[in-house]
């Protein structure tokens, strides 16, 4: 079935530093999300874009965070500076229309550590 | 906002008997219901969904209960297998760009 990848896998950083997680959503899809999810736990809604916009987002998108889709190449997101508690496996997930059209397909997820 | 909440936190069932998963939501617009399940190392792989019309589907060994009065949803996994063992989550829309879950349930099914 559609597939949506993720890279990289894993990433160890150092407090302080930049972090970009790339995103390379189902081919016809437009609505694109990026999820935070720590310990095998509960999946944190962050952000979810569409049409180059951020349609919505949570508390958790801190001003430190950023997403973009630069002419229909990674969806990414990006942390800068990072802090000890943005360590989580972030998941990129698309679907072709909003919740209600469509199911979201997830990546296998980006697990950030940072130290 | 919507509220969702997942019970149990984690399920240990022997081979052949079902298990129950049960999510309550708060908001009463909420139209879409997901239920995912999660390998360990894996994203999400959708199990089933269904649209607030629907009070019971069931497919492959799923049966999903949409309780709209009581704004409760559950899936229960009938004759589970060592296979199922994974977590699994419910979420629901109410049919804008965000999808809410669940805390996630841990099940083990026992050999």
């Amino acid at each position: 079935g559609p597939k949506v990848l993720q890279i990289p896998s894993h990433q160890i950083i150092d407090m302080g530093q930049m972090v970009t997680l790339n995103c390379d959503p189902v081919s016809n899809h437009l609505y694109f999300y990026w999820y935070k999810q720590i310990l095998g736990q509960q999946m944190e809604f962050l952000v979810n874009f569409y049409n180059g916009k951020v349609m919505e987002k949570s508390k958790l998108f801190k001003d430190q965070f950023s997403v973009e889709r630069p002419d229909g190449s990674y969806f990414t997101l990006k942390i800068q500076p990072t802090a000890l508690e943005d360590s989580a496996v972030y998941f990129c997930a698309s679907s072709l229309g909003g919740a209600g059209t469509g199911q979201l397909y997830f990546g296998e997820g980006s697990k950030l550590t940072v130290l | 906002g919507e509220q969702v909440e997942q019970r149990p936190p984690h399920l240990s069932v022997p081979e052949g008997d079902s298990a129950v998963i049960i999510c309550t939501y708060t908001d009463s617009a909420t139209a879409y219901f997901y239920w995912y399940k999660q390998e360990p190392g894996a994203g999400l792989q959708l199990l089933m969904s269904v649209f607030s019309n629907v009070d019971r589907k069931e497919e492959q060994g799923l049966t999903v209960l949409l309780n709209k009065k009581d704004k409760q949803l559950s899936l229960n996994l009938t004759a589970a297998h060592p296979g199922d063992s994974a977590v699994y989550f419910c979420a629901v829309s109410a049919g804008y760009q965000n999808f809410y879950f669940g805390k996630g349930t841990s099940l083990t099914v026992i050999p």
